[in-house]
């Protein structure tokens, strides 16, 4: 079954440094996501993106964050100065089109701000 | 207007139990209602989802309820298992003129079901 894949499983950076979180959606897959779930917490969308542009953002993304497509296959996002209350589970998400709806997620990054 | 609603925060339900998660929504574009199972360390799982053109969803020991007029939907687990213990999560999403269908999520039901 195929599946969307992330990379790292596990991040942990000092403050104030840049980090890039990996996705692999699934290959035939237009619609891409970030999202996040601070521990305990419920998940919360930060970004959408189709034909390579962003579609809606929330007020969580602000100029720190920035999300690319490089290559047609991977979507990363990144943080450019990360902050304590970056610390959080970060869920990269893609469906195929808008008449099918089903949210396919990875298992996640968990990015620790130390 | 963009919340949705869930109860309760946990949820403890004896193994052939049935269990009973609720979400209410406000705003009225919203038009399609997944639940999501995440298991600890895992990515949320869409587990059954629903469109308010009907009232009710069922799939194996899983039903969705939805009422449309009261802004509510609720997922029922019919003979839970302790292989269902995880955290279940509603959403809801609207089209958005066909460039995304970002999900508001419920705040999560922690449930556990004791053997």
């Amino acid at each position: 079954e195929p599946e969307v894949t992330q990379t790292p499983s596990h991040q942990v950076t000092q403050m104030g440094q840049e980090v890039i979180l990996r996705c692999v959606p699934i290959s035939n897959h237009l619609y891409f996501y970030w999202y996040r779930q601070i521990l305990g917490q419920k998940v919360e969308f930060l970004v959408s993106f189709y034909n390579n542009e962003i579609s809606e953002k929330s007020e969580i993304f602000d100029d720190q964050f920035s999300v690319e497509r490089p290559d047609g296959s991977n979507f990363t996002l990144k943080i450019r100065s990360t902050k304590l209350e970056d610390s959080a589970m970060y869920f990269c998400a893609s469906n195929r089109s808008p008449m099918n709806t089903e949210a396919f997620f990875g298992q996640g990054t968990r990015l620790t701000v130390v | 207007q963009q919340q949705v609603k869930q109860s309760p925060q946990s949820l403890i339900v004896q193994k052939g139990g049935i269990s009973i998660i609720n979400c209410a929504y406000e705003n009225t574009a919203f038009d399609y209602f997944p639940w999501y199972q995440q298991f600890p360390g895992k990515g949320p799982a869409l587990l059954i989802a629903i469109r308010p053109d009907v009232s009710e969803k069922k799939e194996g020991r899983f039903t969705i309820s939805f009422n449309k007029s009261a802004k509510q939907f609720s997922l029922h687990i019919m003979d839970s298992q302790p292989g269902d213990s995880a955290t279940y999560f509603c959403a809801a999403s609207e089209d958005s003129g066909g460039s995304n269908y970002k999900l508001t999520f419920g705040k999560g039901t922690l449930l556990t079901v004791n053997p």
